[in-house]
């Protein structure tokens, strides 16, 4: 069974742009949850979608937002980027939700300058 | 808000040690899961525990859920340089509606 593919893998962007990350979880999963993690902060949570729907959201502003397809892919967007959003960007995909098994993705390393 | 507090933050022992990172919360669990993670790499599930008490083994890994499900720690018997990585807990919370958690972490290095 393939694991959780995200693209791309490394991103350099600068200030104020905008930028989209995809992540495809594993077959059969329904719910998607994506986390940014950093050396300061440690790993927090941002959203997790389920059968196309936010079920869930932390504590990120609204420039940070996400969309689920039908077929369970996940895409991340970031917009107005600011040097703070300089992160290592993880999704994480189970069948169930965040409380039962997750599986992540190598994640994208962002870095805005 | 809850915080899920990990420690040591950072661990470095010789080979054949053995080590306990402890995980905890002033609110109650409804499940917590231990990860390791290795750099570049997304993080690794190794554990879920859910009942008060429970001990779980994985080989030299041994995972203890506190009675009062509000705390967890991690042992590892007989250290190898392979267990080296970023050992994290994370806790779903009653009231939190799903939110998973995350500790800082425990960066673990084992040296031969």
């Amino acid at each position: 069974k393939a694991g959780v593919t995200q693209t791309p893998r490394y991103l350099i962007k600068t200030r104020g742009q905008q930028v989209t990350l995809s992540c495809s979880p594993i077959s059969g999963h329904r719910s998607v949850s994506w986390y940014q993690q950093t050396p300061g902060q440690g790993l927090q949570f941002l959203f997790e979608y389920f059968s196309e729907t936010q079920r869930n959201k932390g504590n990120f502003p609204g420039r940070f937002s996400g969309r689920q397809f039908s077929n369970s892919r996940s895409e991340m967007n970031v917009s107005t980027l600011e040097l703070g959003d300089s992160a290592l960007y993880l999704c994480a995909s189970s069948f169930a939700g965040v409380g039962r098994e997750q599986y992540f993705g190598p994640g994208t390393r962002l870095t805005v300058t | 808000t809850q915080l899920l507090e990990q420690s040591p933050q950072f661990l470095s022992i010789q080979e054949g040690e053995n080590l306990t990172v402890y995980c905890n919360s002033s609110s109650v669990f409804s499940s917590l899961q231990w990860y390791r993670q290795e750099p570049g790499e997304g993080p690794v599930l190794l554990v879920t525990v859910v009942t008060g008490g429970e001990v779980k083994k994985l080989k030299r890994l041994t995972f203890q859920f506190g009675d009062a499900r509000k705390d967890s720690s991690l042992h590892i018997t007989a250290a190898q340089p392979g267990d080296t990585g970023l050992y994290l807990c994370a806790g779903v919370y009653y009231n939190q509606g799903g939110k998973l958690i995350f500790g800082q972490g425990t960066e673990l290095s084992v040296k031969p």
